[in-house]
Parts: C-alpha cells; structure tokens; sequence
C-alpha cells in the first residue's frame, strides 16, 4: 500500500543553518504531496504542497520538490531560525485529493540560538 | 483563515469508561471531517471518515463499535471512545475538509492516557 518515510529526528540545528529532512514515498499513481508543520501545542498546518512531477512548493522559506524518479519529496530552507522549531510531517494523498493522507512518522526539529 | 477547534486537548480516564473528544468548525462549514490516530513515533492513521448527516466510513482494522463518530451538524463531529482500555492511549486529531476553498484544517488534537 502507499507510504511515506521520513528521516528518524530529532534534528538539532544552529540558527542560520541549513535545512533538510528528507521524505521519500511509494505510491500507486500520481499522488500529491504534501509537508505540514506542527508547533507546540497547535494542530497541523499546510507548509506547502506539489500535485505534480517536478513542481516546487514553497512557503516561509521553506521548499520541497516533488521527484519522481526517486520518488522524494525533500523539505530544504536555506537559513533556519528558532521559531522554525517544530515537528514536520511528510503526507501524500491519492490523486483526486480525497483528504485521505498518509503521513510520515513526523520529524522534530530543534533550532538553538 | 480556517479553524477548527479540538477538546479536550489531554485526557485521562479509567480503563472502561468512555471518553468523548469533540472538533468543530469554527468559521466555516464542514460537511466532511477526518479522525486521526498517532501512536508514540510513529504516523498519523486515519482511523474514519465522517460526513455530516450520515454514517462514519471506518478504515480497515478500525472497530466501529468502538470508536463511535457522530456528525450531526456542520460544524461539528464527536469520536468517542467506549470502554476505554490502555491499548488505547494515544494522540487523537481531527482534520475538517473547507469546501470553499477546498482546504484541510486540523484541529490541534487530543492525548488520551487510559489507567
């Protein structure tokens, strides 16, 4: 069935560096991809989003591109700051976008000062 | 934007009782919600889908009997959880489906520990 993996956290990162959790997938079809962000004490928010082979998401710095010879859909921002600190979740739905995500294990990342 | 509001947002209980967690759309209306289930480290899982004013669609392996899902009105879906057992502690979060503008919102869920 489909799935999405991510990198095992926690990652721990200086302010300023940078960033990037990978997530890769398997999946029948063309899914779209997703990466929510969860911080403390708040439910899920769409960071960004690609439906389609090759398209970029991007939001608040943050950027991910949707590969799919290999099947990958990597979180990658250039500068991290301390307010970036959160958990990040990798998700996938069918194609038609039922609101049925499959998500990742969730990766948390810790910014220090 | 879109909000939807979850409670309780920790609960704790004693092994066959109930517990019941609410999700409501606050600013708009959510004719579909989503129920999710987190164990420690691992994936949310959906668990049901509820459509207001009709019975819940339960993923496979998910007992219905259990996890009972009422969405009764636009704005707001219930799961409760019936005769509670430790197995069943975990992190609950509902997720409602904005047609308007054809979005998902979560609510910032629930932690469930059973004694």
């Amino acid at each position: 069935g489909d799935s999405v993996t991510q990198m095992e956290g926690p990652v721990t990162l200086s302010e300023e560096a940078f960033l990037t959790i990978n997530c890769t997938y398997t999946a029948t079809g063309y899914p779209s991809l997703f990466w929510y962000v969860q911080y403390p004490g708040e439910g899920l928010q769409l960071l960004l989003k690609a439906t389609k082979a090759d398209d970029k998401g991007s939001n608040k710095g943050f950027e991910a591109t949707y590969r799919k010879e290999t099947t990958s859909f990597h979180l990658e921002k250039g500068s991290v700051q301390v307010s970036d600190s959160a958990v990040y979740f990798c998700a996938l739905t069918r194609s038609g976008n039922t609101g049925k995500l499959i998500f990742g294990q969730g990766t948390t990342l810790q910014v220090k000062p | 934007g879109a909000v939807v509001s979850q409670h309780p947002s920790w609960v704790i209980c004693k092994s066959g009782t109930s517990v019941k967690i609410e999700c409501r759309s606050l600013d708009f209306q959510a004719t579909t919600m989503f129920w999710y289930r987190q164990f420690p480290k691992q994936s949310l899982m959906l668990m049901a889908t509820s459509n207001e004013g009709s019975k819940a669609t339960y993923e496979q392996g998910v007992e219905k009997d259990k996890f009972l899902i009422n969405h009764a009105s636009l704005t707001l879906s219930t799961l409760t959880v019936t005769s509670a057992h430790p197995e069943d502690s975990s992190f609950y979060i509902c997720s409602a489906e904005d047609r308007i503008t054809n979005g998902y919102t979560f609510g910032s869920g629930t932690r469930l520990t059973v004694v």
